[in-house]
């Protein structure tokens, strides 16, 4: 089954305590992206990568970063986690020209 | 640069009756056009999309959409509905070519009462 999993979906933290969320896919995409959702503004864009090694930041990046080093995998990491990033965030992968799939989404708190 | 906008934020109806929820998208090439619906608590799943061919689109849960490039438009509508579409509906485009960036709208929540 095509899947993206994204892990934890749940996650409460304290301001400053660097956090990993993990995101992999099974359907050999090569365009994968983090995005969070927060009420009234929508999906926006963290970072995508366009393929392994190859990432760029979206429309909200500040502090946040990724990595991509293998195909499968994109985790977004929050070095010094702040409570303005409490959202829920989500992780999609995308072939070209086809619609994107979406994780379950991560629901993340920081107090 | 693309963007989308929804015209409404929340749209309430009664079950059975039928509702358009719109979208206006802006590109300066030409672009692919997507809506997907999110549930209370879950993710987001594609309810349909236009890559190309026939601008009238049926996607799932009896809804459709039609590709208007003339008014830069995508409405989604369904004759009839029912409380279980209630959802939050995000429409979204990408440009075509080698541009994967996929961007949304704000997002409609429509809310079907008995």
């Amino acid at each position: 089954e095509a899947q993206v999993t994204q892990n934890p979906r749940y996650l409460i933290t304290v301001t400053g305590k660097k956090l990993t969320v993990t995101c992999s896919q099974n359907m050999n995409h090569e365009y994968m992206s983090w995005y969070r959702q927060d009420p009234g503004l929508g999906l926006r864009q963290i970072y995508y990568s366009m393929n392994v090694e190859v990432t760029d930041k979206g429309d909200v990046p500040e502090g946040y970063k990724v990595s991509r080093k293998e195909k499968r995998n994109f985790p977004l990491i929050l070095e010094s986690p702040s409570p303005n990033q409490t959202s829920l965030y989500f992780c999609a992968s995308r072939g070209l020209n086809t619609e994107a799939f979406f994780g379950q989404g991560t629901r993340l708190t920081v107090v | 640069a693309q963007s989308v906008t929804q015209l409404d934020s929340q749209v309430p109806v009664f079950e059975e009756a039928p509702v358009e929820l719109r979208c206006n998208y802006s590109s300066s090439v030409s672009v692919y056009l997507f809506w997907y619906v999110q549930y209370p608590n879950q993710g987001l799943q594609l309810l349909l999309k236009y890559l190309s061919g026939s601008t009238l689109v049926k996607g799932i849960n009896g809804f459709e959409a039609e590709f208007n490039k003339s008014q830069t438009s995508f409405h989604l509508r369904k004759p009839s509905v029912h409380i279980s579409d209630t959802a939050e509906y995000f429409c979204a485009v990408s440009a075509w070519g080698s541009n994967y960036k996929l961007t949304f709208g704000k997002g409609t929540l429509l809310t079907v009462n008995p």
